[in-house]
Order: structure tokens, then C-alpha cells, then sequence
């Protein structure tokens, strides 16, 4: 049993534009909430991340939202670049089980110029 | 953020031969290292965690035996293949933490492939 899921597989933006990368899990127990972004043959990049306390952290470009009612969290890259290109994870843990992540599939983004 | 290396990056031998993976946090104290493996189009899955000076906790269906896991001290892991066979052919990635509730930082990950 999947517990976060990117049910988007693939998604393609013009540059300039918002891309927008959700991801949905099922265990309530998670409290803590991570996007990392990954090149071809290269280790995940820790990008932004989120507590289950907040909704929304902003980092420059890159905005996560949290909806815990939802169980839902999206990150939304403004304005998007040709260099964002990459598949983007989205992790997720609980305080109570060590802090482990657990992945989702992955999205692969592609900006186009 | 913190620096997490890998060596090797890429890495081929000869099925029945042992290989040796090096994971190294650069410029903090780990704690607590991971070992994860991607097969081509999909996530990462963690094989196993170390926390300095203690045995390896792997996940289910993983096997200890098969994958030697070291973190003989608080900058250094190892995950060592033996007698690797051409479906241990992989990317392997490990990650490491300095504390429970600090970020993992991923290393550039080791190809392998067994021939």
C-alpha cells in the first residue's frame, strides 16, 4: 500500500509559467513534509519543506502547500525555468516512527522554453 | 545544505564478485545514514538504516547477508554487494542526518551494474 502517491507520472510547462506538483498520502501519522529534485544518475536535492503545523512555506520561487484535512500537499514552482526540468519527490514522515521518509513515485517535469 | 558524497559513481563487475559503496557526510556529523536503491523509472526504496555504531535495521525482503551495511563512525557508511549477480544492478543512493528531526541529505549515487 502506496502511503504518498504523485498520481501525475509526467507534467510539461512553458517557461514563465506556474508548474504545479502535488502529492497525496493516507497515513495521518505523517507530520512532516519534504520535496526533493532529482537529475538523471545524480542523488535527490532537498528543495523546500513543511511541518504539519504551517500550510504554506516559501522559498523563493517554490511554494509548498499543506491541506492536512486533505491529506494533500502541493509544490508550486513561479515562474517556472528550463533548469527546473527534473523529476520531483515528494517524502514524507511521522516523529513517532523515526522520522523516515517515505517517497512518493516521482513526477517528471518538463519546462519548456 | 550539507554535502553527502558517494564513491564510486559508477562502478562494473563481474556477477560472483563483492563491490564496496562509500557514503561520506562531508561537513556535519551523521548520526544516522540510509541506504536506498532506484530502478529505472521509479522511486527510491529504502534497503536499510545505520545509525553510528550499531547494526544495520533493514527493510523487509531486503537481505542483510547480501548487502553489508558499516557505519564504523559518524562521517562514513558502507554498503558492500557481495556476491553481486546482474539483478543487483542498480542506482544506489545513501542519505545521512545529523539528528532525528534534521533533514536527510541524498549523496550523488553509485551505478552498478554486473555483468
Amino acid at each position: 500500500d502506496q502511503q504518498v502517491k504523485q498520481n501525475s507520472p509526467s507534467l510539461s510547462v512553458q517557461e514563465g509559467r506556474i508548474s504545479i506538483l502535488n502529492c497525496d498520502y493516507t497515513n495521518s501519522m505523517f507530520d512532516y513534509f519534504l520535496w526533493y529534485k532529482k537529475y538523471p544518475a545524480e542523488g535527490p536535492t532537498f528543495l523546500i519543506s513543511i511541518s504539519s503545523i504551517k500550510d504554506k512555506n516559501e522559498d523563493g520561487r517554490f511554494t509548498v502547500f499543506l491541506n492536512k484535512s486533505a491529506k494533500h500537499l502541493s509544490l508550486h514552482i513561479v515562474p517556472s525555468q528550463p533548469g527546473d526540468s527534473a523529476v520531483y519527490f515528494c517524502a514524507a514522515s511521522a516523529n513517532n516512527a523515526g522520522n523516515m521518509l517515505t517517497f512518493g513515485g516521482g513526477t517528471r517535469l518538463m519546462v519548456k522554453p | 545544505g550539507a554535502v553527502v558524497s558517494q564513491h564510486p559513481s559508477r562502478v562494473i563487475c563481474k556477477s560472483g564478485t563483492s563491490v564496496k559503496i562509500e557514503c561520506r557526510s562531508l561537513d556535519f556529523q551523521a548520526t544516522t545514514m540510509f541506504w536506498y536503491r532506484q530502478f529505472p523509472k521509479q522511486s527510491l526504496m529504502l534497503m536499510a538504516t545505520s545509525n553510528e555504531g550499531s547494526k544495520a535495521t533493514y527493510e523487509q525482503g531486503v537481505e542483510k547477508d547480501k548487502f553489508l551495511i558499516n557505519h564504523a563512525s559518524l562521517t562514513l557508511s558502507t554498503l558492500t554487494v557481495t556476491s553481486a549477480h546482474p539483478e543487483d544492478s542498480s542506482f544506489y543512493i545513501c542519505s545521512a542526518r545529523q539528528g532525528t528531526l534534521d533533514t536527510q541529505y541524498f549523496g550523488p549515487g553509485t551505478r552498478l551494474t554486473v555483468l
